[in-house]
């Protein structure tokens, strides 16, 4: 069964400081995977999607890692920022094209 | 920016009873998706939509759920014979091609009482 697992599943930190969230999945075979930042009450927002073949990729101040070889990917946020309070989704889509969505990772930056 | 929209923003309704849910995608897109999220879960995909038919659809898609595009903007999700367990949001998404990142809509929360 196609599954994705993300860590932790809540995240407190200060304003200005890094963070990595991860994401491990099951989902074979393997088409690509999307990181969403969705505020509460609202659809969530694209930030990266990657394919098999790409390892990084960034949008501002996040940056998405993918190792298709042990199905995982981390999502690194630079310089934190209030707004970045958010829950952060990871979403990976197989040969079927239906998307299998992570549980997600609350985060929250506090000034 | 171009965005999804989605009425109504929330609708409540009496179990048994049918809904209609709207989505307009974005003007250009040609595939549209519908989601759900139970409040504290994760989000669920429903089914996409293609070229005016079903091109995927999970096992939550059963046959109290239908979708339609009636006019060339609208795309709609219709629940038969609502449940309890129905009460949810529910995401529209739509892109311009298939499975690259769409741009969802702000939901419409739905609650059977």
């Amino acid at each position: 069964k196609n599954q994705v697992e993300q860590s932790p599943q809540s995240l407190i930190i200060l304003e200005g400081k890094n963070c990595t969230l991860q994401c491990n999945y099951t989902v074979s075979p393997f088409s690509n995977l999307r990181w969403y930042k969705q505020d509460t009450g609202r659809g969530p927002v694209s930030l990266t999607i990657m394919t098999f073949s790409e390892n990084t990729k960034s949008n501002g101040r996040y940056t998405a890692t993918l190792d298709a070889d042990t199905k995982q990917s981390s999502l690194h946020i630079t310089a934190s920022q209030l707004s970045d309070s958010a829950s952060y989704i990871c979403v990976v889509t197989g040969g079927s094209y239906i998307p299998t969505f992570g549980r997600g990772t609350s985060l929250i930056v506090h000034p | 920016e171009p965005e999804v929209t989605q009425t109504p923003s929330h609708q409540v309704t009496q179990m048994g009873q049918e809904v209609i849910l709207r989505c307009v995608p974005i003007s250009n897109h040609l595939y549209f998706y519908w989601y759900r999220q139970i409040l504290g879960q994760k989000v669920e995909f429903l089914v996409s939509f293609y070229n005016n038919e079903i091109s995927e659809k999970s096992e939550i898609f059963d046959d109290q759920f239908s979708v339609e595009r009636p006019d060339g903007s609208n795309f709609t999700l219709k629940i038969r014979s609502t449940k309890l367990e129905d009460s949810a949001m529910y995401f529209c998404a739509s892109t311009a091609r298939n499975n690259v990142k769409g741009t969802f809509g702000s939901g419409t929360r739905l609650t059977v009482v």
